[in-house]
């Protein structure tokens, strides 16, 4: 079965780190283009960060310097390193499979909450 | 950066009614653009890609249509399992992928 695993949400305090996984499944992560995509509480959809499949990476301006997604094509995993956390980064986070050629999200996990509080 | 814009933000209809959702670019994206459905506490998936390619398992209900700034998401005839929220998402020039606000769908 074609699925992504979220993994590694939490609750921290403003100005910590935090590092979520996204464990693949029936595909390859470093064949296709994976995009971190959030959802604040009661919010719409913003787009987080990208990486191709060559490695190349890009990042909305509102986590550009914090965020950094990579993958390990061993373990088949992305993950979004996030540093300097503030309570506006609080929201459900998505690892999502990039169609490609339409840049479409075609495979969603069941996302992981990331709270950030004092 | 490209903006999307919905509308309406939201819309209440009866099991039945013909729908349609609208979304409309800041520029031209071509047929750059993609539909998802998004259930309470579920997470979106995808409905149609490049403006009109309805996914595999989606009903024949749902169409996508439209081109350059102006595209619209028709439901022929509401379901009860229709009600949801429903995002449009334009790949043209990216980064940054840009999503509209969100329509949400609710029983009337």
């Amino acid at each position: 079965e074609v699925q992504v695993v979220e993994s590694g949400g939490g609750l921290i305090q403003p100005g910590g780190s935090l590092r979520l996984s996204c464990a693949a499944s029936g595909f390859t992560v470093s064949s296709n283009y994976m995009s971190w995509v959030r959802q604040a509480p009661g919010k719409g959809l913003e787009w987080v960060s990208i990486i191709y499949g060559g490695g190349t990476t890009y990042y909305a301006d509102s986590v550009k310097g914090r965020f950094t997604i990579s993958r390990d094509n061993s373990r088949n995993k992305v993950y979004l390193q996030m540093n300097r956390l503030t309570a506006e980064d609080t929201a459900i986070y998505y690892c999502v499979r990039d169609q490609g050629a339409s840049d479409a999200f075609d495979i969603w996990g069941q996302g992981t909450m990331v709270s950030v509080s004092s | 950066d490209i903006q999307m814009t919905q509308s309406p933000s939201s819309l209440s209809a009866s099991v039945g009614d013909r729908v349609t959702i609208t979304c409309r670019a800041s520029q031209s994206i071509s047929r750059y653009l993609n539909w998802y459905q998004q259930k309470p506490g579920k997470a979106p998936n995808l409905l149609i890609s490049a403006a009109s390619n309805l996914q595999t398992g989606v009903p024949s209900r749902f169409r996508g249509s439209g081109s350059g700034t102006e595209f619209t998401l028709t439901i022929s005839s509401l379901q009860p399992e229709d009600f949801a929220t429903y995002y449009c998402q334009q790949s043209y020039s990216t980064p940054p992928i840009t999503f509209g606000q969100g329509t949400r769908l609710e029983i009337k």
